[in-house]
């Protein structure tokens, strides 16, 4: 099945203990991105990537650092995360000058 | 700067009544928008976008240039609608990597 696939679902972590949150998709696609969804400010992009060893800054780029190595992947990793990190989060993949951006399940994370 | 306002977090209607979830865009290039929808305990999937001009489970979306507006409408509102709902942009044609999101609204359709 084509999809795009987030781990953990669910992670409750301390404050300053580094953590990754793991996309991986099975289409192909070049572009892969991250979001942030908080009540009220909808979906924001934290990093995309237009293909492997190509990744540049979304709108709220702070505390956060990805790596495409391979196509089908892309992690998010948080060195040192806090509180104001706690958020739900949704990896997306779509082909270059494709009609539609695939998402994943989403990672909903809490820094204490 | 590029944005997409959604000014409703909430709109609750009664099956059968028309819906209309507005959204407006700030750009001065020529973008290209979307609605995505977001069913309970489901991942984020596409409605429908403008240039294909279709209707998808009895949704439309006209894009209005002037207005800078890109509403989404549906005559008779069924239970199976409540979801939320994104409206979304890209600046680039066929850049769907890059997309910028109003803040949702939530449509609750009550029997």
């Amino acid at each position: 099945e084509a999809q795009v696939t987030q781990n953990p679902r669910y992670l409750i972590t301390v404050t300053g203990k580094k953590l990754t949150v793991t996309c991986s998709q099975n289409m192909n696609h070049e572009y892969m991105s991250w979001y942030r969804q908080d009540p009220g400010l909808g979906l924001r992009q934290i990093y995309y990537s237009m293909n492997v060893e190509v990744t540049d800054k979304g709108d709220v780029p702070e505390g956060y650092k990805v790596s495409r190595k391979e196509k089908r992947n892309f992690p998010l990793i948080l060195e040192s995360p806090s509180p104001n990190q706690t958020s739900l989060y949704f990896c997306a993949s779509s082909f270059i000058g494709g009609t539609e951006a695939f998402f994943g399940q989403g990672t909903r994370l809490t820094v204490v | 700067a590029q944005r997409v306002t959604q000014p409703e977090k909430l709109l609750s209607v009664f099956k059968g009544a028309p819906v209309e979830l507005k959204c407006n865009y700030s750009y001065s290039g020529s973008p290209e928008l979307f609605w995505y929808v977001q069913y309970s305990r489901q991942r984020l999937q596409l409605l429908l976008r403008h240039i294909s001009r279709e209707s998808i489970k009895g949704f439309t979306a006209d894009l209005n240039k002037g207005e800078t507006s890109f509403h989404l409408k549906k005559p008779f509102a069924q239970e199976e609608d409540s979801a939320m709902y994104y409206c979304a942009l890209s600046m680039e044609a066929g850049n769907t990597g890059k997309l910028i999101f109003g803040q949702g609204t939530t449509l609750q359709v009550k029997p």
